[in-house]
C-alpha cells in the first residue's frame, strides 16, 4: 500500500525566507508524486509534479520539488516566500502505471509573515 | 472550458435527509473522483469512477452512494445524512493518458449536517 507523510501541520515563514514543506513517500513501485495547493475556500491546483525523467521538478509560482528515491522523499521548496504564498499544501502520490488511486497527504498549512 | 464544477456550492441538511451533490466536467475525462475534506486529516477518497458506467468504493463509502449514467457526470448521493457527514466534497477528473495523471478539482461543496 502506499502512503505519504507531511511532517508539520503548520509551517510559518518570513516574507523573503525560504520555503521548505517535507513530504515523504511509501510504494511499493516507483510512484508519481504531486503537490496541490489550496487557498481559503477554494479547490486544490496543481503546483507541480514527478513521472519520471529530471528528479528536480519546477512548478508554477517559483515552486519546486526534487525526487529522491534513496530518501522516498518529494520536498517542496521556494527561495523566497511571497504573501501570496499563505495557503494549504498536500503531497500525493499515485502509483505509476495507471493506477488509479491518488493517496493524499494531511496537508501543510503555510504562514507567511510580513 | 469551464473545467470541473460542483453544485450546490453550500447546503444544510438536517439529520436523516437525503441529497444529492453533482459534479460536472467538460473535459472529457475518462476517471472521476469524489473526495472529502475534514480538518487535520487531508483528502479521502470516498467514490470513483473509471469509466461511464463503472464505481468503485474508495477509503470510505460508508453512507454514500455514487453514480455515472453519463461521462461527464458523477453524483454522490447520501441517503440519510448523519452530522458525522458534515465536510467539504471535491470533485476530481484524471484523463486516461499514461505519464500524466493530473487530477482536476472542482471548487467544492460546503455540507453541514445538524
Amino acid at each position: 500500500a502506499q502512503s505519504v507523510t507531511q511532517l508539520g501541520s503548520h509551517v510559518s515563514v518570513s516574507e523573503g525566507a525560504l520555503v521548505l514543506l517535507r513530504c515523504n513517500y511509501s510504494s511499493s513501485v516507483p510512484p508519481y508524486l504531486f503537490w496541490y495547493v489550496q487557498y481559503p475556500n477554494q479547490g486544490l491546483q496543481l503546483l507541480l509534479k514527478y513521472t519520471t525523467g529530471a528528479t528536480l521538478v519546477k512548478g508554477i509560482n517559483g515552486f519546486e520539488a526534487e525526487f529522491k528515491k534513496s530518501e522516498t522523499s518529494f520536498h517542496l521548496t521556494k527561495p523566497s516566500a511571497h504573501m501570496s504564498d499563505a495557503a494549504e499544501y498536500f503531497c500525493a502520490v499515485i502509483k505509476s502505471g495507471g493506477y488509479q488511486k491518488v493517496t493524499f497527504g494531511t496537508g501543510t498549512k503555510l504562514q507567511v509573515i510580513p | 472550458n469551464a473545467g470541473v464544477t460542483q453544485t450546490p456550492k453550500f447546503r444544510v441538511l438536517k439529520t436523516g435527509q437525503s441529497m444529492t451533490l453533482l459534479c460536472a466536467q467538460d473535459m472529457n475525462h475518462e476517471y472521476m473522483y469524489w473526495y472529502r475534506q475534514d480538518p487535520g486529516m487531508g483528502l479521502r477518497l470516498i467514490h470513483y469512477s473509471v469509466g461511464e458506467g463503472t464505481t468503485a468504493k474508495g477509503e470510505v463509502p460508508d453512507g454514500y452512494n455514487v453514480s455515472r449514467l453519463k461521462k461527464q457526470n458523477f453524483l454522490l448521493g447520501l441517503e440519510s445524512a448523519a452530522p458525522s457527514q458534515t465536510s467539504v466534497y471535491f470533485c476530481a477528473s484524471r484523463k486516461l493518458a499514461g505519464g500524466t495523471d493530473t487530477q482536476y478539482f472542482g471548487p467544492g461543496t460546503r455540507l453541514t449536517v445538524l
